[in-house]
């Protein structure tokens, strides 16, 4: 079974306007951590914003949000007045468990965004 | 601080062939991760290297091999090459006992393209 699923293969928003990516997961451990990471097409991968499974408020980072749902184990993104440079892939990611498993995240398909002028 | 960095950007290599790949870790991380992203997929785990031994690995095979250094720099190393190992090999680093919220840092990585 699929841990991350994102099931928006592309999306597309003007410009200014807001945008939210879908993801969802699975897992059974009690302790895990959700990233959303940023891809554009030079390669690299940028960390935008990470939400805990025991943090009662939504993360927040500038003009990015995490809509987090436990009980319905989402956590999708919200990018709000979208600018052209946000036109990229997006990917969410899951650390599960404690101990030494930091360097292992679980990473979703991902989506591609547009933002139009 | 400097961030991570790998070398080569671009590798063309023939199948059968043996590569290295080649990462720095950030400053002050002690933890390397490699992960391999296929063209359109996520990035998929391969292995983590700490205190110079692999303390963790995904679903590849043996031809999959790595190295960790003292200063924390690390090598992937995959021999027989086929045409599916085609693809933008991620290194990150991380700082093992750092809070659980920890990102991980990566780098540009290496595009490889076996023909």
């Amino acid at each position: 079974a699929q841990k991350i699923t994102q099931t928006q293969p592309g999306m597309f928003v003007q410009e200014k306007e807001a945008v939210t990516l879908d993801c969802t997961y699975d897992t059974s451990d009690q302790s895990y951590g959700l990233f959303w990471y940023k891809q554009p097409s030079s390669g690299e991968m940028i960390f935008l914003i990470y939400q805990g499974s025991y943090d009662e408020q939504n993360a927040t980072e500038g003009r990015y949000s995490l809509n987090f749902q436990k009980a319905r184990k989402s956590a999708n993104l919200v990018i709000s007045a979208s600018q052209l440079g946000d036109s990229a892939m997006y990917f969410c990611a899951m650390r599960e468990g404690r101990g030494t498993s930091y360097g292992k995240l679980t990473f979703g398909q991902g989506t591609i965004l547009t933002v139009h002028p | 601080e400097t961030g991570v960095t790998q070398s080569p950007t671009h590798l063309i290599k023939t199948r059968g062939q043996q590569v290295t790949l080649r990462c720095s870790s950030q400053s002050g991380h002690n933890t390397v991760s490699w992960y391999q992203q296929a063209l359109g997929q996520g990035p998929q785990f391969i292995f983590q290297y700490y205190r110079e031994e692999e303390n963790g690995r995904g679903n590849f095979p043996p031809r999959f091999s790595g190295l960790q250094f003292p200063n924390y720099s690390s090598e992937l190393n995959v021999n027989a090459l086929e045409l599916d190992d085609s693809a933008l090999y991620l290194c990150a680093s991380s700082k093992q006992g750092s809070s659980y919220n920890s990102p991980l840092h990566f780098g540009n990585g290496t595009r490889l393209t076996v023909t």
